[in-house]
């Protein structure tokens, strides 16, 4: 069964500091998500790549966040800057061109401390 | 962001009886529809979908049926098993030609299956 695979499991960083949290998607899927689920809330949509770009962001993906698919297998999100309330779980899926097979990860414990 | 929704948090059955989780959803741009499993520390699941162009698909043991007209789903898990027991996630999507599908999140239902 592919699957999408998430390095670190869990990451423990310093306020202000900037972390990369990365991702391997699955290898045919073309579309690739970063989501996060603050504890107790609702899994949350940042951002969708596609094609190189990004296809859409929400309104948490702003300038202290970035995505990069820097050599066509990883897929990674940084953090700038980190803030206490950017400790959450965050999880990075793909889908294929049929829009089958929505996989995620199993996610990167960012903790801000 | 209440385009999703869970109403009920938690759900216990006996094993061997029917799981019905429920989820409502406000947006009519969606057209497809997802259930998630999710276990503490992991990523979710996929366990079935639908595409608002049915009203039933049917997997095993699971089954998710769309009301459009009401705007609700439901995902009926039969003979529930002990090793269901986890965070049951509803998540919708409209389709986008550039991002392909933004999923948006229910809250979860907690399901105990006892024995």
């Amino acid at each position: 069964e592919p699957e999408v695979t998430q390095t670190p499991s869990h990451q423990v960083t310093q306020m202000g500091q900037e972390v990369i949290l990365r991702c391997v998607p699955i290898s045919n899927h073309l579309y690739f998500y970063w989501y996060r689920q603050i504890l107790g809330q609702k899994v949350e949509f940042l951002v969708s790549f596609y094609n190189n770009e990004i296809s859409e962001k929400s309104e948490i993906f702003d300038d202290q966040f970035s995505v990069e698919r820097p050599d066509g297998s990883n897929f990674t999100l940084k953090i700038r800057s980190t803030k206490l309330e950017d400790s959450a779980m965050y999880f990075c899926a793909s889908m294929g061109p049929a829009r089958d097979g929505y996989t995620f990860g199993s996610g990167t414990r960012l903790t801000v401390v | 962001d209440q385009q999703v929704k869970q109403n009920s948090p938690s759900l216990s059955v006996q094993e061997g009886r029917i799981s019905i989780l429920n989820c409502d959803y406000t947006n009519s741009m969606f057209d497809y529809f997802l259930w998630y499993k999710k276990y503490p520390a992991e990523g979710p699941t996929f366990l079935i979908s639908i595409s608002s162009i049915k009203d039933k698909n049917e997997d095993g043991r699971f089954t998710v049926f769309l009301n459009k007209s009401a705007k609700h789903l439901s995902l009926h898990i039969v003979p529930s098993q002990p090793g269901d027991s986890a965070v049951y996630f509803c998540a919708a999507s409209a389709v986008r030609e550039t991002s392909g599908s933004r999923l948006t999140f229910g809250e979860g239902t907690q399901l105990t299956v006892n024995p």
